[in-house]
């Protein structure tokens, strides 16, 4: 079956400093995916998403990354504040159900 | 706009009680879901809905049973309770047509614990 996974659970980093959470996947037909944010005591939330056909898309001091050949894909934070301090969830909704596989999830720590 | 609410916020039971955990959208969302979270397991699919009256089972649907009266309400009932049900459970809704599909607003969570 499909699996999403994160390398790391958790991701130190200090303020100002840019950070990168990774997600890898094993379906090679997978052909979008989304990042979600999620704060301490909150339900996630929406951050960033990316089709196959794209290697890489930017939004507001974000990017992800997408590598097909190595099924990998990443978020990179540009100047990190404490704000952005939560767990970041890859989720890949290929298959058309429209239903999300999540990740097990990467724990940012910005210190200040 | 309230977008998902859930309640309550926190609940303890007793193995073996039932209980009811509420969810409610105003964004007038068909597709609506519940999942539970424990920790280093992610997100996992329990129910979920396309529409009023129609529900269908996620990843873990064991101990847990979900109805769609309205569009508006998917609530999830545990009938008895037990320890492995302890987590946070989130519900969600998403948009029906193009991208909206995608995107998953989620409630605030239910904290619960069974002892």
């Amino acid at each position: 079956g499909e699996s999403v996974g994160l390398h790391l659970p958790t991701l130190s980093v200090q303020e100002g400093d840019n950070s990168i959470i990774n997600c890898a996947y094993s379906n090679s037909a997978s052909d979008y995916f989304i990042w979600y944010k999620q704060e301490s005591g909150k339900g996630p939330q929406f951050i960033i998403d990316i089709r196959s056909n794209m290697d890489k898309r930017q939004g507001q001091r974000v990017t992800v990354l997408l590598n097909k050949t190595v099924k990998h894909l990443s978020l990179q934070i540009a100047a990190t504040q404490p704000g952005d301090s939560a767990v970041y969830f890859c989720a890949d909704l290929s298959g058309g159900s429209y239903i999300p596989t999540f990740g097990r999830g990467t724990s940012l720590i910005v210190h200040p | 706009n309230a977008g998902v609410t859930q309640t309550p916020k926190f609940q303890v039971l007793k193995t073996g009680q039932s209980m009811t955990l509420q969810c409610a959208q105003d964004m007038n969302h068909e597709y609506m879901s519940w999942y539970r979270q424990d920790p280093g397991m992610g997100l996992r699919l329990i129910h979920y809905s396309v529409g009023a009256g129609i529900t269908d089972q996620g990843e873990v649907p064991n101990g847990y049973n979900v109805s769609r009266s309205t569009t508006e309400d998917f609530p999830l009932r545990l009938l008895s309770a037990a320890p492995s049900q302890t987590s946070v459970y989130f519900c969600a809704s998403r948009g029906d047509r193009g991208q909206a599909k995608n995107i998953q607003y989620f409630g605030a969570g239910t904290r619960l614990s069974v002892l």
